[in-house]
């Protein structure tokens, strides 16, 4: 059986402040992981699709890091703002199959 | 680019009745769309692969006789609940499959989710 686990569930950070989260996914097999934004009320947004260890994606203010002999991957967030306010998912892709496994994703609630 | 609608956005209906729920892709074509189901702070969970002029390929568990999945074209895929019950009741949501350019990995491009209700 292949997990995500997203840590942690929820995150309440201070608008202005940075903050990071972690996906942890199955490294036996590993093809890729994506990142996404699901506002409430709308369609998730793709973030970031990462296949190489050790790569680095940045898009604005939120980058995320990939580590594949471990498993894990990280999302920053530097200097939050109200906007920033969302959950945000994990994937994993394991092998070249299409389907995706999903974390249950980290709610982000950025406070004025 | 890579726009999904999907319809209803909600839908409330009674214990027996049937519901369809539309998932489009509106300025691409998709061969592959997926359907989840999402329970409360819990992972999305696919319910079946939709292949464009064949049949679904549903997971472990999920009924097909309860799910119906037709993917009659390359913009659009159908999910419809059959004799819906009050444990049908959840969020579902479609995605549709964009294939990765020069060998990199897909993509999957969402709809805002439809939330049923069955009293």
């Amino acid at each position: 059986i292949l997990n995500v686990e997203q840590s942690p569930q929820s995150l309440h950070v201070q608008e202005g402040d940075s903050t990071n989260f972690t996906c942890s996914f199955p490294s036996s097999n590993f093809y890729a992981l994506h990142w996404y934004r699901w506002e409430t009320a709308k369609s998730p947004e793709a973030l970031f699709v990462m296949t190489l260890n050790g790569d680095e994606k940045k898009k604005g203010r939120i980058s995320a890091t990939l580590n594949t002999k471990e498993g894990y991957s990280y999302l920053y967030i530097k200097g939050s703002q109200p906007e920033d306010s969302a959950t945000y998912l994990c994937a994993s892709h394991v092998d070249s199959n299409y389907q995706l496994i999903w974390g249950a994703g980290t709610k982000l609630i950025i406070k004025p | 680019g890579a726009v999904v609608s999907q319809h209803p956005s909600r839908v409330i209906c009674k214990s027996g009745t049937s519901v369809k729920i539309e998932c489009r892709s509106l300025d691409f074509q998709a061969t592959t769309m997926f359907w989840y189901r999402q329970f409360p702070k819990q992972s999305l969970m696919l319910m079946a692969t939709s292949n464009e002029g064949s049949k679904a390929t549903y997971e472990q568990g999920v009924e097909k006789d309860k799910f119906l999945i037709n993917h009659a074209s390359l913009t659009l895929s159908t999910l419809t609940v059959t004799s819906a019950h009050p444990e049908d009741s959840s969020f579902y949501i479609c995605s549709a499959r964009v294939v990765g350019t020069s060998g990199g990995a897909d993509t999957q491009y969402f709809g805002p989710g439809t939330r049923l209700t069955v009293l």
